[in-house]
């Protein structure tokens, strides 16, 4: 069974700080992952996605990257600022039509 | 760009009631997931559905039922709700390799 790990569970930073959240997986065989963000008590804003043939994708301040082999993928978010504040998750997808599987998210704060 | 309307947005009921979350993918679409995300929690799989079919199962109570209908959106039908049933329900496509969630609809038991 997929077990998906996020590390830290919480970041607290000022403003203008580079910041890394990390993900974790136990099963390689993945389809894809994805990043989400998630504004408390909002739904789930993709953020990028990587394919498992990919190591990594960017999106302005954010880049995501992906090791399959050793099951971990990082967001790098570069310069953050007081609006990314939220919690962000990653998910993994497997084979076919698999559900996605979550870590249980990194609830970040940054301080202005 | 594909997308999930979720209705409603705000649902409050009392133990014991009885629920329908909707769920209408744009553009419709074969295959529909269901998440719960309790507070605090991350979102957790319930249930999905192919071509109207069930082709998955997660950790959905026997309370809780679900089906994809002829126009391909999806109900989510929850039976005597407890307390803690209270959450966050979302419905989920994939569109190719991109997973897209609707806004989701908070539930409140009291």
């Amino acid at each position: 069974k997929q077990e998906v790990t996020q590390i830290p569970a919480a970041l607290s930073v000022p403003e203008g700080e580079n910041l890394v959240l990390n993900c974790s997986f136990t099963d390689s065989a993945i389809y894809n992952l994805q990043w989400f963000r998630q504004d408390p008590g909002k739904g789930l804003t993709s953020l990028l996605l990587i394919q498992s043939s990919q190591r990594e994708q960017t999106s302005g301040r954010l880049n995501a990257s992906l090791d399959k082999s050793s099951g971990r993928s990082t967001l790098y978010i570069a310069a953050s600022q007081p609006g990314d504040s939220a919690t962000y998750l990653c998910a993994v997808i497997g084979t076919g039509r698999r559900a996605l599987t979550f870590g249980s998210g990194t609830r970040l704060q940054v301080q202005p | 760009a594909a997308g999930v309307i979720q209705s409603p947005r705000h649902l409050i009921k009392e133990k014991r009631e009885t629920a329908t979350l909707k769920c209408y993918p744009i553009p419709r679409h074969d295959t529909v997931y269901w998440y719960q995300q309790g507070p605090g929690q991350d979102p957790q799989f319930l249930i999905s559905f192919y071509e109207k079919m069930q082709s998955d199962k997660g950790s959905i109570p026997d309370r809780f039922s679900a089906q994809q209908f002829s126009d391909y959106h999806s109900e989510l039908n929850m039976s005597s709700l407890e307390l803690g049933d209270s959450a966050l329900y979302f419905c989920a496509i994939r569109e190719g390799t991109e997973a897209f969630f609707g806004q989701g609809t908070r539930l409140t038991v009291v």
